[in-house]
């Protein structure tokens, strides 16, 4: 099946801890998302990456870091500089226009 | 540093009953506009897109008309199920913004037996 997975699907983080969202995908994409959610908000852009070994930071990069070293592969750190880190996060690919999501990871930091 | 958003305002409709859900885009140079549908815990689905040199398309029971006029997008979902409850987002996106998608802020749809 082709598709992007992100897991895990549920994460718990202790205070101060950096933790490592993983997101994958099958669909031959070039670009590839990171969106935070909070309860009853919109998407807010993180990172994007438009080719490997390239990306860019979106409108909330603060206190979050990424890489692209695989076409497939944009993983999602969450650092101790982040002072609000639980939310909901998504990843996304795409070829052109449309942007596919994966099912997310909720983020808790207890 | 991180803005607090506004909560999602809310349509209610009956069931059977005609749905229609309006998104306002920002630029006008945009020239794709598309709608995504987000179940509770779930990552958002794409429901159906609109190229700019149209101003209507329809797909199955759902109809997206374009108003470059005003600036105005909307969603109409034929025949409201149960199933359809969902919040639902418009996205824009053009040359001009490297082609990212710019979100509106999503609509929250109830539908009551």
């Amino acid at each position: 099946d082709g598709g992007i997975t992100q897991s895990p699907k549920y994460l718990f983080r202790k205070e101060g801890q950096n933790v490592t969202l993983s997101c994958e995908q099958n669909l031959n994409h070039d670009a590839m998302y990171w969106y935070r959610q909070d309860p009853g908000q919109g998407l807010r852009l993180i990172y994007y990456s438009q080719i490997v070994n390239d990306f860019q930071k979106g409108d909330i990069a603060e206190g979050y870091s990424v890489s692209r070293e695989k076409k497939e592969s944009f993983p999602l750190t969450v650092t101790s500089a982040q002072k609000n880190p639980t939310a909901f996060y998504l990843c996304a690919s795409s070829s052109i226009d449309e942007q596919f999501f994966g099912p997310g990871t909720r983020l808790t930091v207890l | 540093g991180e803005s607090v958003g506004l909560h999602l305002p809310t349509l209610s409709v009956q069931e059977g009953d005609n749905s229609i859900i309006n998104c306002a885009y920002s630029n006008s140079a945009s020239d794709y506009f598309i709608w995504y549908k987000q179940e509770s815990g779930k990552g958002p689905q794409f429901i159906i897109d609109i190229r700019s040199n149209m101003d209507k398309r329809q797909g199955q029971r759902v109809t997206v008309l374009l108003n470059k006029t005003v600036k105005h997008l909307s969603l109409q979902i034929a025949a409201t199920q149960p199933g359809d409850s969902a919040v639902y987002f418009c996205a824009e996106t053009g040359a001009g913004n490297n082609r990212k998608l710019i979100w509106g802020l999503g609509t929250s749809l109830a539908v009551n037996p």
